[in-house]
């Protein structure tokens, strides 16, 4: 049973330029939350796709948007690169039950710099 | 708004030592939930345990155990014999339910030496 997916591993953009981060939740979860974790940081929330929706918004600004695919995956795209965007991105997936907080499960995932 | 503190930023034991992380929460909710990951260097977080508020018994899990503090609003977490593999950044969250959004603090560095 695969865990988790991100890709890729690493990424080096220049200041201005787009990315686009991949990420596969685990078998039979159908929710995808994206973090932000800045260097000697906790993960931030970025945002929450489920069935192909931005659920939950955290406080990032509009160059951060995503994507949910009828397989659940997901992208995290960041446009106009800031130096400050240099960080680790987090991808989760979960299972959407009622009103609990289900178990995150987290990708290795991917980590950019901005130069 | 929610909010996680750990207030311990880095804590260093010799091996068979145990340890308490702290964790300190903040909302106005009643029904909330709280976390506690595992970071090891390979960055993947990994998850230890999740609480409901309204159960405040002390989970014990091997050598880990967890003692959740309404009162105080706490959820602190102890290893018991720490060993090198416990080597890691530990990281507290909350959650409000309902969309699972986390909200993380700033993570405590352990490190267990020999």
């Amino acid at each position: 049973d695969a865990g988790v997916t991100q890709s890729p591993t690493h990424l080096i953009k220049t200041r201005g330029q787009q990315v686009t981060l991949r990420c596969s939740p685990k078998s039979g979860h159908d929710t995808v939350s994206w973090y932000q974790q800045a260097l000697g940081q906790g993960p931030q929330f970025i945002f929450q796709y489920y069935e192909e929706e931005e659920r939950q918004r955290g406080n990032f600004p509009d160059r951060f948007s995503g994507h949910q695919f009828p397989n659940y995956s997901s992208e995290l795209n960041v446009n106009a690169l800031l130096l400050g965007d240099s960080a680790l991105y987090l991808c989760a997936s979960s299972l959407v039950m009622g009103q609990g907080a289900n178990e995150q499960f987290f990708g290795p995932g991917t980590r950019l710099t901005v130069l | 708004a929610q909010k996680v503190t750990q207030a311990q930023t880095e804590i260093s034991v010799v091996e068979k030592e145990d340890v308490t992380l702290d964790c300190v929460y903040e909302t106005r909710d009643t029904t909330y939930y709280l976390f506690w990951y595992k970071q090891p260097p390979s960055g993947e977080l990994v998850f230890l345990i999740r609480r409901n508020s309204f159960d405040e018994q002390n989970e014990i899990s091997g050598r880990y155990s967890w003692n959740f503090q309404k009162s105080t609003s706490s959820f602190n977490f102890t290893i018991t014999a720490s060993q090198v593999v416990d080597s890691a950044v530990y990281f507290c969250a909350l959650s409000l339910g309902g969309g699972n959004k986390l909200t993380f603090g700033t993570g405590t560095q352990l490190k267990v030496e020999l």
